[in-house]
């Protein structure tokens, strides 16, 4: 069976400074990997995805994620954090084989101080 | 329409009653996914449709959830009886494939139960 790890249920940031959300997940197959945003009373945002071309993936509002097979981590980072950025971030496995397609992570809520 | 859409946003049920949630997945989208997401938790899989066939339910809580996609497009959980503890949003995803693909997610339904 699939699982995702979220290692951290908060992090805060200050604005300006990087951003990095850790996520390790366990699948018997290949997955394909994402990071999805939710804002307060918002519908979740897809922000990016691997399925097994590039093991760096860029996503939009300029967060990357490094697919790294031998540490079966996905961790998502950017540079420098904007207050915009503050919300609730959950990874994702998917190895596509069945009904639960896609698993979700605990997610980790990222804060933003100015 | 451009994205998934879910009705009704918000609804209140008094417990003991019965509910229905509509989604309205991405036209041409094989696959609609629903899940419940707890108050401060990941979305937690409740049942998967491809097309109008329903390949895995092993996520609905009881007997008293059951969901339908009779043409292969529109779907409707519905919830019998409801109970304090079915308080939560519900979202419905749709994804164009099965595989590799990324779920585009409707705003969730939030429901409590009085």
């Amino acid at each position: 069976a699939q699982s995702v790890t979220q290692l951290d249920s908060h992090v805060s940031v200050s604005e300006g400074t990087p951003v990095l959300l850790r996520c390790n997940y366990s699948s018997s197959y290949s997955p394909s990997l994402f990071w999805y945003v939710q804002h307060p009373n918002k519908g979740l945002q897809l922000l990016l995805k691997y399925t097994s071309a590039a093991t760096l993936v860029k996503g939009i509002n300029g967060f990357e994620a490094e697919f790294k097979k031998s540490e079966t981590s996905f961790h998502l980072t950017k540079p420098s954090a904007h207050m915009s950025d503050a919300a609730e971030y959950f990874c994702v496995v998917s190895d596509g084989r069945g009904g639960q397609n896609f698993v979700f992570g605990p997610g980790t809520r990222l804060s933003v101080l100015p | 329409g451009a994205g998934v859409s879910q009705s009704p946003r918000y609804k209140v049920a008094k417990r003991g009653q019965d509910v229905a949630l509509r989604c309205d997945p991405i036209s041409g989208h094989v696959s609609l996914f629903w899940y419940q997401q707890a108050l401060g938790q990941g979305p937690e899989f409740l049942t998967y449709f491809q097309n109008e066939a329903q390949l895995d339910k092993s996520g609905l809580p009881s007997d008293r959830f059951f969901a339908e996609r009779p043409e292969g497009s529109v779907s409707t959980l519905k919830i019998q009886r409801t109970q304090q503890e079915d308080s939560a949003v519900y979202l419905c995803a749709s994804s164009l494939r099965r595989v590799n693909t990324e779920a585009f997610f409707g705003q969730g339904t939030r429901l409590t139960v009085v």
